[in-house]
C-alpha cells in the first residue's frame, strides 16, 4: 500500500473551471502538508504549505486539510492554461525525521 | 529560475559507462538531496546530506556514489547502470535537514541507460 495515494491522471478541464486536486494518506505521523507544481522539463517548486486542519488561500488557490480524514485537498479557481502542470502532494513524516513523502503527481491539462 | 542548477540536463548512457551528475545551489543552504522520479511513480529520496555529511541513504544500491564536497555541490556518480535507472534525477536543497525548511529542487537530469 502505498504511503500517500494520489490520482495520477490525466485530468482535463476547460480555462475558467474550478480544478480539485486531492491525496489521501495512511500514517497519523504525516504532518506539514505541502502542494508543488511541477512544470514539464522543470523541477518542482513549493506552491503552498499548511500545518493545521483546514482551509489556507493564497490567491486562486486553496489548501484544504482533514487530519481526521487522513485527506488533502488543492482547489484551483478560475483555472488558466498556465495552470497547467503536474501537482505533487507531499508531507513529512516525523516518525522519520521529517522526510518529505511524495505522492505521484495529479498531470493537469487547463484548455483554453 | 531557482537557486539550484544541475548539469547534464539530459544523458544518454550505456550499461557499462560511468558518469557524474552535479548539482550546485546557490542558497547558502546546509542540506542537499538527491531525488529520482520515475514515470508516474512517487519522488524517491535517495540521499541527504547536511553539513556535507551523509545523514541518509535510502537503500540505494551501490552503483549510484554520491559526492558531497562543500555544502554548495552535490555530484552523483553513476557505473553499470541498468535500463531500469532511467528516469529524471532531481538534485534539492534547503536550510537544514529537519524541521519545516522549504525544499528547492533544480530543473532535474533525464537519463536514459541504454
Amino acid at each position: 500500500q502505498k504511503e500517500v495515494e494520489q490520482d495520477p491522471g490525466p485530468l482535463s478541464v476547460p480555462e475558467g473551471a474550478i480544478v480539485s486536486l486531492n491525496c489521501t494518506y495512511s500514517n497519523s505521523a504525516f504532518q506539514y502538508f505541502m502542494w508543488y507544481r511541477q512544470y514539464s522539463r522543470k523541477g518542482p517548486e513549493l506552491l503552498m504549505y499548511t500545518y493545521s486542519s483546514g482551509n489556507k488561500e493564497d490567491g486562486r488557490f486553496t489548501a484544504q486539510v482533514d487530519k481526521s480524514s487522513k485527506y488533502i485537498s488543492l482547489f484551483i479557481r478560475d483555472s488558466q492554461p498556465s495552470d497547467s502542470a503536474t501537482y505533487l502532494c507531499a508531507m513529512r513524516d516525523y516518525n522519520q525525521g521529517g522526510k518529505l513523502i511524495f505522492g505521484q503527481g495529479t498531470e493537469l491539462s487547463v484548455k483554453p | 529560475e531557482t537557486g539550484v542548477t544541475q548539469t547534464p540536463r539530459h544523458l544518454v548512457m550505456g550499461m557499462t559507462n560511468k558518469k557524474s551528475l552535479k548539482c550546485e545551489q546557490h542558497l547558502g543552504h546546509n542540506a542537499m538531496y538527491w531525488y529520482k522520479q520515475s514515470a508516474k511513480k512517487p519522488l524517491e529520496l535517495m540521499f541527504v546530506y547536511s553539513l556535507e555529511e551523509r545523514v541518509e541513504n535510502n537503500s540505494v544500491p551501490s552503483r549510484f556514489s554520491p559526492e558531497c564536497p562543500n555544502s554548495s555541490h552535490l555530484f552523483l556518480h553513476l557505473h553499470t547502470l541498468q535500463p531500469e535507472d532511467s528516469a529524471l534525477y532531481l538534485c534539492a536543497s534547503s536550510q537544514d535537514q529537519q524541521g519545516r525548511e522549504t525544499q528547492y529542487f533544480g530543473p532535474g537530469t533525464r537519463l536514459l541507460v541504454l
